[in-house]
């Protein structure tokens, strides 16, 4: 199994532009998460998926991000326009449970993004 | 609000001797904590993980001790080497109910010198 892939590595983008991540879950694990590491917050969860479909949002900073999650092996997270303050590694991690005791999640290795 | 904190963000050992990384939270409902590790440009992985009917868990060299009453988790790492210098990340889930999503720490950054 390659694990969970993240695409690109790293990002660098002037403020105001659009900016994707892509994301591609272990195959077989129906929960998506999309997190964000920064200093100051650590790793904080911006949403989660369960089968396709958006179940938690509460952790999107603001309108400027969105996320998707058109089939079950892709996902993508957008931010448009691009600020300084978005930049950050974005984590994306998969698992077969939301029941962490006895499904760890598996964490992709991450995009850097900075926002110039 | 953090409700998973690791007040310490470094933490410096000699090869041989014990790490000890600790944590506390403050949501009462949390009841069960695991440990994730994460090299340079890597994601986390999974480490260590502890239910709250426990106080201690244990595999390998790796420990982890649960104190309810204190809301307050350590790791003990016996004895260190120059591999495990890596972030560490605290992390709390409940269970069963709303809040089962994992809540992390800002994590921990042992260095373990030759």
């Amino acid at each position: 199994d390659a694990g969970v892939i993240q695409s690109p590595r790293h990002e660098v983008t002037e403020m105001g532009q659009e900016v994707t991540l892509r994301c591609k879950p272990i195959s077989g694990h129906d929960y998506l998460f999309w997190y964000r590491q920064t200093m100051m917050r650590g790793l904080e969860l911006l949403i989660y998926f369960n089968n396709n479909v958006p179940i938690d949002d509460s952790g999107m900073p603001e309108d400027r991000f969105s996320a998707k999650m058109p089939n079950a092996s892709f996902s993508t997270l957008k931010i448009q326009p691009s600020e300084p303050r978005d930049s950050a590694v974005y984590f994306c991690a998969s698992s077969f449970s939301l029941a962490v005791s006895n499904s760890p999640l598996h964490f992709g290795n991450g995009t850097r993004l900075t926002v110039t | 609000d953090q409700q998973v904190k690791q007040n310490s963000p470094s933490l410096s050992v000699q090869e041989g001797r014990i790490s000890i990384l600790n944590c506390d939270y403050t949501n009462s409902m949390f009841d069960y904590f695991l440990w994730y590790k994460k090299y340079p440009a890597e994601g986390p992985t999974f480490l260590i993980s502890i239910s709250s009917i426990k106080d201690k868990n244990e595999d390998g060299r790796f420990t982890v001790f649960l104190n309810k009453s204190a809301k307050h988790l350590s790791l003990h790492i016996v004895p260190s080497q120059p591999g495990d210098s890596a972030v560490y990340f605290c992390a709390a889930s409940e269970i069963t109910g709303a809040n089962s999503k994992l809540t992390f720490g800002k994590g921990i950054t042992l260095s373990v010198r030759p």
